[in-house]
């Protein structure tokens, strides 16, 4: 079957740095999605990885496995507002993407 | 505002009644989406438009009915819900078409936050 799997909840501290991992399986592999979603919101778009290793955006950074069917979002300079849910999506042979249930990210002062 | 705009942003109905979910697109975009969100749970596509036709319908439930009128609009109609309907309903937009990540990169409204009594 196909699965996506990511911590429910993580907390850090403001100015710190955090890494939230997803592992899946898939039928398939067109690529890996991360979005962001604060409460209330739409979620939106932050990076797209289908070859493997590491694309920086500014303090955000997405790191791909194709081999270990694993992938990693990494903030650094943590922000208050940086505490959203971050859902993790993969994109099968079919072109259909598969959603994880999302970690949701508490910052602390 | 990101795009898309869904209304209402919050609905409680009762059982019995009918209602209607509106999402417009102003990006340009030939693909549009109905997702449901529940809490904890990873989601849940519902129907997919590609260029005003129907290309996914993941075993929804018929008293979920969709109409898609334009490439811009998409609603949802609703009727004889169930208390377990009550989710957050998502509308999403793409360029359409399958190939690299330009064509699937999704770009949601904010949701239509629905409860059944």
């Amino acid at each position: 079957g196909q699965n996506i799997d990511q911590p429910t909840e993580m907390t850090a501290t403001e100015g710190a740095i955090v890494q939230i991992n997803c592992t899946y399986q898939t039928s398939g592999f067109n690529g890996l999605f991360w979005y962001q979603q604060h409460a209330g919101e739409a979620p939106t778009f932050l990076s797209y990885n289908v070859l493997d290793g590491l694309e920086e955006k500014g303090r955000f950074s997405s790191f791909l496995s194709r081999s270990k069917g694993y992938s990693y979002l990494l903030l650094k300079e943590l922000q208050m507002k940086d505490s959203a849910s971050y859902l993790c999506a993969t994109m099968d042979s079919n072109y259909q993407l598969i959603w994880g249930a999302g970690t949701k990210l508490i910052i602390k002062p | 505002e990101t795009g898309v705009t869904q209304t209402p942003r919050h609905l409680v109905m009762g059982m019995t009644n009918k209602k209607s979910l509106k999402c417009e697109q102003h990006l340009g975009h030939n693909a549009m989406y109905w997702y449901k969100q529940s809490a904890k749970k990873p989601l849940e596509l519902m129907f997919v438009y590609n260029f005003k036709e129907q290309t996914e319908n993941n075993s929804v439930p018929s008293r979920f009915s969709p109409e898609c009128p334009n490439s811009s609009h998409l609603f949802l109609h609703l009727h004889t819900l169930q208390p377990e309907d009550s989710a957050l309903y998502l509308c999403a937009s793409s360029q359409g078409g399958e190939g690299g990540s330009g064509a699937n990169v999704l770009t949601f409204g904010a949701g239509s936050r629905l409860t059944v009594l």
